[in-house]
């Protein structure tokens, strides 16, 4: 099945600055790659997907790039702010499975 | 509009007895899932509903967990026997169609067996 591996597990940054969070996942039929931002106490909150016929996306301060010939694709947030702070977690999926594989979490603090 | 919802938002039983958790997907999503998180580690796929299919259930970690799905909407996760290692939190999703739609997370049901 499916492996998806999320790298680092815990990320801090200076407030205004960037962060990078990367996963590779190991099957090549997975398509679908979403991003999602949990906040204590909360569920995910989804904030951004990519589908494997574009190879970057872009949501204001927000974007995910994919590279599905080495099947690794990032999360890049840029200016960040104190509420970006949270844990951060890669998915991908499939269209031919019912599954979604998700990453092991990135724990990111934004330092102000 | 309403989002999942899940309840109870907090569950503390007593190892051995039999626990139910609900989830309430969003009107319309014909696909639900449900996860395991445990403290500090990343989601665990458990069951997973489509319409009128049969369910995957391939993630259920023993014959202790089961999960039913009424009508096509609301959701029961039964944990018979509760032991030690069920504590963690149980998340719920809904999403339009297939798995390559988005999944819309309820909050989470955090249970605690003693």
């Amino acid at each position: 099945g499916e492996n998806v591996e999320q790298h680092p597990s815990t990320l801090s940054v200076q407030e205004g600055d960037s962060a990078v969070i990367k996963c590779t996942y190991s099957d090549s039929a997975s398509n679908y790659f979403p991003w999602y931002k949990q906040e204590l106490g909360k569920g995910p909150q989804l904030i951004i997907d990519i589908r494997s016929n574009v190879g970057e996306k872009k949501d204001q301060r927000i974007a995910v790039t994919l590279n599905k010939t080495a099947k690794h694709f990032s999360l890049h947030i840029t200016e960040t702010q104190p509420e970006d702070s949270a844990v951060y977690f890669c998915a991908a999926s499939m269209v031919t499975g019912n599954q979604f594989y998700f990453g092991t979490g990135t724990s990111l603090t934004v330092i102000p | 509009g309403a989002g999942v919802s899940q309840s109870p938002s907090n569950k503390v039983t007593e190892k051995g007895k039999d626990v139910e958790l609900r989830c309430d997907p969003i009107s319309g999503h014909t696909a639900l899932y449900w996860y395991r998180q445990s403290l500090g580690q990343g989601l665990e796929f458990l069951i997973y509903f489509q319409g009128n299919s049969a369910p995957d259930k391939s993630g259920l970690p023993s014959d202790r967990f089961s999960a039913e799905r009424t009508g096509g909407s609301v959701s029961t996760l039964t944990i018979q026997r509760t032991q030690q290692e069920d504590s963690a939190v149980y998340l719920c999703a809904s999403s339009p169609d297939r798995s390559t739609d988005t999944q819309y997370f309820g909050p989470g049901t955090r249970l605690t067996v003693l």
